[in-house]
């Protein structure tokens, strides 16, 4: 079965500084992508970043990158110099093809708090 | 261009109470997802659709029914409540084939008690 797992349940971090949230994967598909959403308190999904299994660089948008290591089926997200708006619920979503299509499954997902 | 809408925002049902939430999105997408979440909880599939007419069950379909009769219209049902079924819930949309573009609506807090 596909499986996402985020083991941090929730992390502090200070603002201006770095933070990583972890993600492991466990996929048997050979062609698979993986994904960050955040969740402000506001409710709404936001995507923030994508990686493909055959990328062979780390993706990075903005202040999101993702430390993507294959063999050991990980997928963190690092947030760079964190804002206080970075405050959120932050899930990581493996893309798996099932019966012809195409669906995400969701880790359980990190709080994440921003420190003044 | 409003995206992807749910109706309603709130509901409040009995148990043994039947409803359906309406999504609708406005961008010819034709893929269509629900999914529910749960506190402490990711969000996990309902129910989706990969074009008008067609469904298909998720990770947790029991409990729903939902109907494609329009591309830019997926309706989630539940016939009769449970207390099991409070929960969030998020449509979603994307183009043919591309997960990676989907798009969340704002999501629904049903409560059943």
């Amino acid at each position: 079965a596909q499986k996402i797992t985020q083991t941090q349940p929730g992390m502090f971090v200070q603002e201006k500084e770095a933070v990583t949230l972890d993600c492991t994967y466990d996929t048997s598909d050979q062609s698979y992508g993986l994904f960050w959403y955040k969740q402000p308190s506001s409710g709404e999904m936001i995507f923030l970043i994508y990686q493909g299994s055959y990328d062979e660089q780390n993706a990075t948008e903005g202040r999101y990158s993702l430390n993507f290591q294959k063999a050991r089926k990980s997928a963190n997200l690092v947030i760079s110099a964190s804002q206080l708006g970075d405050s959120a619920m932050y899930f990581c979503a493996n893309l798996i093809t099932q019966g012809g299509s195409e669906k995400l499954v969701f880790g359980k997902g990190t709080k994440l708090t921003v420190n003044p | 261009n409003a995206g992807v809408t749910q109706t309603p925002k709130f509901r409040v049902l009995k148990t043994g109470q039947s409803m359906t939430l309406l999504c609708a999105q406005d961008m010819n997408h034709e893929y269509m997802y629900w999914y529910r979440q749960d506190p402490g909880m990711g969000l996990r599939l309902i129910h989706y659709s990969v074009g008008e007419g067609t469904t298909a069950k998720g990770e947790v379909p029991d409990g729903y029914n939902v109907s494609r009769l329009k591309k830019q219209n997926f309706l989630l049902g539940l016939e009769s409540a449970a207390p099991s079924q409070t929960s969030v819930y998020f449509c979603a949309s994307s183009p043919r084939g591309n997960a990676y573009e989907q798009y969340f609506g704002p999501g629904t807090r049903l409560t059943v008690t």
